[in-house]
């Protein structure tokens, strides 16, 4: 198994410009989501979805969509990217269905907002 | 948003030495709380699962308790080796079981 996957590792843009971050997991995990990390901010909670079809807002949604698919792709999209949104990206998944599993992360992708 | 509080910061300590942190959260509406080592330019990963009030896990020199009833969680590592050298996050599962917050994390750094 690949695990959790997500492309690209690293992306440079301009204010304004639109862009999606890609996550697929091979696992057949219900549960996906979207972390951003920030120096001093720990991980904090995007977006995130429990099936295909289903999705909703975590801790700091705002300036980000998400769309569920497929039970493998869970896509981020900036809409207007602006310089709050440099950050490192990782996407996660986990079952459901009981409350001790664990979460598998990505590698990340390194954001950088100009 | 929920606060998740880790204490220390960080912390140095020298090759062999025992150490010990603290998970600090909300003691309702309790699904779970996670352990994960974060090693430098890698992604977390898990390290302990925990659901139940007084649950021990232990994982070779690492082990975690946990009271539900008063909000703490702690992660303890026996004898450290510089390969232990990693940030560890504890995060705490609420809404139903469908978000995972986390705290700032225990930066840890072993010296040989």
């Amino acid at each position: 198994n690949a695990g959790v996957t997500q492309t690209p590792k690293f992306q440079v843009l301009k204010t304004g410009q639109s862009m999606t971050l890609q996550c697929a997991q091979d696992m057949n995990h219900e549960y996906m989501s979207w972390y951003r990390q920030d120096p001093g901010m720990g991980l904090r909670l995007i977006h995130y979805s429990v099936g295909a079809g289903i999705t909703d807002q975590g801790e700091v949604p705002n300036g980000y969509n998400v769309s569920r698919s497929t039970t493998e792709d869970f896509p981020l999209r900036l809409l207007s990217a602006a310089p709050s949104q440099t950050s490192v990206y990782f996407c996660a998944s986990r079952l459901t269905g009981t409350f001790y599993n664990e979460q598998f992360f990505g590698p990340g992708t390194r954001l950088t907002v100009l | 948003i929920l606060n998740v509080e880790q204490s220390p910061q960080s912390l140095h300590v020298q090759e062999g030495d025992s150490t010990n942190f603290t998970c600090s959260f909300p003691s309702s509406n309790f699904y779970a709380l996670h352990w994960y080592r974060w090693e430098t330019a890698k992604s977390p990963e898990a390290l302990f699962v925990m659901t139940l009030n007084g649950d021990e896990k232990k994982k070779g020199r690492i082990s975690a308790t946990l009271n539900t009833k008063e909000g703490y969680s702690y992660l303890y590592i026996k004898g450290s080796q510089p390969e232990d050298s990693a940030t560890y996050l504890c995060a705490f599962l609420y809404n139903a079981g469908n978000m995972l917050t986390f705290g700032g994390g225990t930066r840890l750094m072993v010296k040989p």
